[in-house]
């Protein structure tokens, strides 16, 4: 059975710092696609990033309003996604979901359940 | 960045068809956005209906479909049923960063 569990939300101050992991099991997570999206409460969805499987490359994309503050990594031996948040801002609150997309050769669709994170004083 | 546009509300009665569509600021959407379609419900994560344009997955009824259709993307559902009450989103790709739309409420009263 998929599973994908984010951890790391939390209240942090407006400038500060975060990082959140998705733990992945039941797939092969060094051949998957794996995105981040979020969402402000009460919003719409709001695409994060994404990080192909090395097998397809490695490369990461990302939104181009997040771009250089928030960072995507990936440890396959851990069967683990991260996002890196840096120099946070009320605006970034919202719940975070992990999402697995795509396996080399079909397209999925598992989402996390999502972790809370709150930018505030 | 590109913003991705979507009508905020559409109502459709029980056992008809409405059209939802997925315009992009930076002109006409094609194939090569990989267009894609979400619904979400309250209280829950979202999920993927349609891929790549008009490719569904196993899970979605055959009442939800994908095409392309005067220059959007467009999500058709026909035979509308209560459960299909819920949130739609669109996202399109843009050599690899993805952007949602705003997402369309839609009704079946």
């Amino acid at each position: 059975e998929v599973q994908l569990v984010e951890s790391g939300g939390g209240l942090v101050k407006p400038g500060g710092s975060l990082r959140l992991s998705c733990a992945a099991s039941g797939f092969t997570f060094n051949n998957a696609w794996m995105k981040w999206v979020r969402q402000a409460p009460g919003k719409g969805l709001e695409w994060v990033g994404r990080f192909k499987s090395k097998i397809d490359g490695g490369t990461t994309d990302y939104a181009a309003p997040l771009k250089g503050r928030f960072t995507m990594s990936r440890d396959d031996s851990k069967n683990t996604l991260y996002l890196q948040m840096n120099s946070l801002k009320s605006e970034d609150t919202a719940v975070y979901y992990c999402v697995y997309y795509y396996n080399s050769s079909a397209h999925v669709d598992y989402w996390g359940p999502g972790t809370l994170v709150t930018v505030s004083s | 960045q590109a913003v991705v546009t979507q009508e905020p509300s559409l109502t459709v009665s029980p056992g008809g068809t409405v059209t939802l569509t997925c315009g992009s600021s930076t002109g006409t959407v094609s194939s090569g956005h990989y267009p894609y379609w979400l619904q979400q419900k309250p209280g829950q994560a979202p999920r993927t209906l349609i891929y790549d344009t008009t490719k569904k997955h196993s899970w979605t009824p055959a009442r939800f479909s994908g095409s392309l259709l005067g220059g959007k993307a467009a999500l058709t559902l026909s035979g509308a049923q209560p459960e299909d009450e819920a949130e739609y989103y669109c996202l399109l790709s843009y050599s690899g960063e993805g952007v949602f739309g705003g997402g369309t409420k839609l009704t079946v009263l």
